[in-house]
């Protein structure tokens, strides 16, 4: 059974930095590339970065380029979010998900992050 | 840049009822078109993939159609625990969500 756990949000403030971490289990991880997807607070889905299997591709929505990383350990099956200069528009929930061809099979439990002074 | 208009916002229905929920592409779309389902508190769950493909246990009272631009979910008949808010998605882009809610 596929299973991915999110962790490392937080409260922070405006300017601030956070890494996100998502653990993967019960598929081969290398495999599949990666998304993370966020939901502000009563809002809907929003796309926020995307890594290939190798990690050698990467992909950013306008909103997070220049200041979110997307990277990932394949030897540990985790995927990384790096959110530097962080707004107040950036607070969300932040959904770890695996793709196939873009489509976010299986998505994991959400991590809160909150930017306020 | 895609931007995808789901129709409508909510839609009241009884629980028995037929659900038809859409989504409008501002451009052609011709692959990896899905859909999901979120249910208060909780993830995303994958719906349908490919327009009218099924995921991994999902009842076939879900239907997933369309080409070009439109798309369209139908659930047959809605059952309690259907009463969600649908998004649908393709590539980077998400529509805006349908909330389907108990009349």
């Amino acid at each position: 059974e596929v299973h991915l756990l999110e962790s490392g949000g937080g409260l922070v403030q405006p300017g601030g930095s956070l890494r996100l971490s998502c653990e993967a289990s019960g598929f081969t991880f290398n495999n599949y590339a990666m998304s993370w997807v966020r939901q502000a607070p009563g809002k809907g889905l929003e796309w926020v970065a995307g890594i290939s299997g190798s990690g050698s591709r990467r992909y950013y929505a306008d909103s997070v380029k220049g200041r979110f990383t997307i990277s990932r350990d394949n030897s540990k099956n985790m995927l990384f979010l790096q959110m530097n200069s962080l707004r107040a528009e950036d607070t969300a929930i932040y959904y770890c998900a695996r793709d196939i061809e873009m489509v976010h099979d299986s998505w994991g439990r959400g991590n809160v992050v909150t930017v306020s002074s | 840049e895609l931007v995808l208009t789901q129709s409508p916002a909510t839609l009241s229905l009884s629980p028995g009822e037929r659900a038809t929920l859409s989504c409008r592409a501002s451009q052609t779309v011709t692959s990896f078109f899905a859909w999901y389902q979120q249910k208060p508190g909780q993830a995303p769950r994958l719906l349908m993939y490919d327009i009218s493909n099924r995921a991994t246990g999902i009842p076939p009272r879900f239907r997933g159609s369309g080409s070009g631009t439109d798309f369209t979910l139908t659930i047959s008949s809605l059952e309690p625990e259907d009463f969600a808010v649908y998004y649908c998605q393709q590539s980077t882009a998400f529509g805006g969500g349908t909330k389907v809610e108990i009349k």
